[in-house]
């Protein structure tokens, strides 16, 4: 079956611009989640998603980010006023529920801000 | 908080030799833990993980792991290793009641030389 999916595979931009990555998990996973992994760094959780809400942003780093999942699916995760700082790879992941269920990782975005 | 430290940046072995590699979390409450691999232009995919009972954890690929709750361990482990399993691992912990975060280690290179 298909995996999670994310779109587009890399993003250059400049510096101050706004992006949007989006991500399409698993049908029916009603878990999903964002990682930002930097060169040599391990993922680091952004935001978590159960339905449409989101049950846990604490790991969003300032108010230039921000997630939607608006009907329960596809989600998007937008930058305002980016920066360099903000270059590195965004994993989304979905799993049917909560830790500890198996969660599925997209190939992820690879954003580069100039 | 959680937190997870991966001991080894990169670990070079021989084809057909045993491997560890090593992970120590921390944790006040209790946690669930993750072993993940990332091979080379693929997404990250689960090894194996602990949730109760058994500390000997069996996964896929002939990796296990052991969790050692006296000295907040787990390590991962392989008696004989293919050039197949050339990889990144990533050690990760979430807490077992009302969380949703999944903190990742730095992640370990495993390089398999013939």
């Amino acid at each position: 079956g298909a995996g999670v999916s994310q779109t587009p595979s890399n993003k250059v931009t400049e510096k101050g611009k706004y992006v949007e990555l989006r991500c399409d998990p698993i049908s029916g996973h009603t878990a999903l989640y964002w990682y930002r992994q930097s060169l040599g760094q391990g993922p680091e959780f952004l935001i978590y998603f159960q339905g449409t809400g989101a049950a846990d942003d604490s790991g969003l780093p300032n108010d230039r980010f921000f997630a939607v999942r608006p009907e329960g699916s596809v989600s998007t995760l937008k930058i305002q006023r980016t920066e360099r700082g903000d270059s590195a790879v965004y994993l989304c992941a979905s799993s049917q529920g909560a830790p500890p269920d198996t969660q599925y990782f997209g190939p992820g975005t690879r954003l580069t801000v100039l | 908080a959680q937190s997870v430290t991966q001991l080894d940046s990169q670990v070079p072995v021989f084809e057909e030799a045993p491997v560890e590699l090593r992970c120590n979390y921390s944790s006040s409450v209790s946690v669930y833990l993750f072993w993940y691999v990332q091979y080379p232009n693929q997404g990250l995919q689960l090894l194996l993980k602990y949730l109760s009972g058994s500390t000997l954890v069996k996964g896929i690929n002939g990796f296990e792991a052991e969790f050692n709750k006296s000295q907040t361990s787990f390590h991962l482990r392989k008696p004989s290793v293919h050039i197949s399993d050339t990889a990144e691992y990533f050690c990760a912990v979430s807490r077992n009641t009302g969380g949703f975060k999944t903190i990742f280690g730095a992640g370990t290179r495993l390089f398999v030389k013939a």
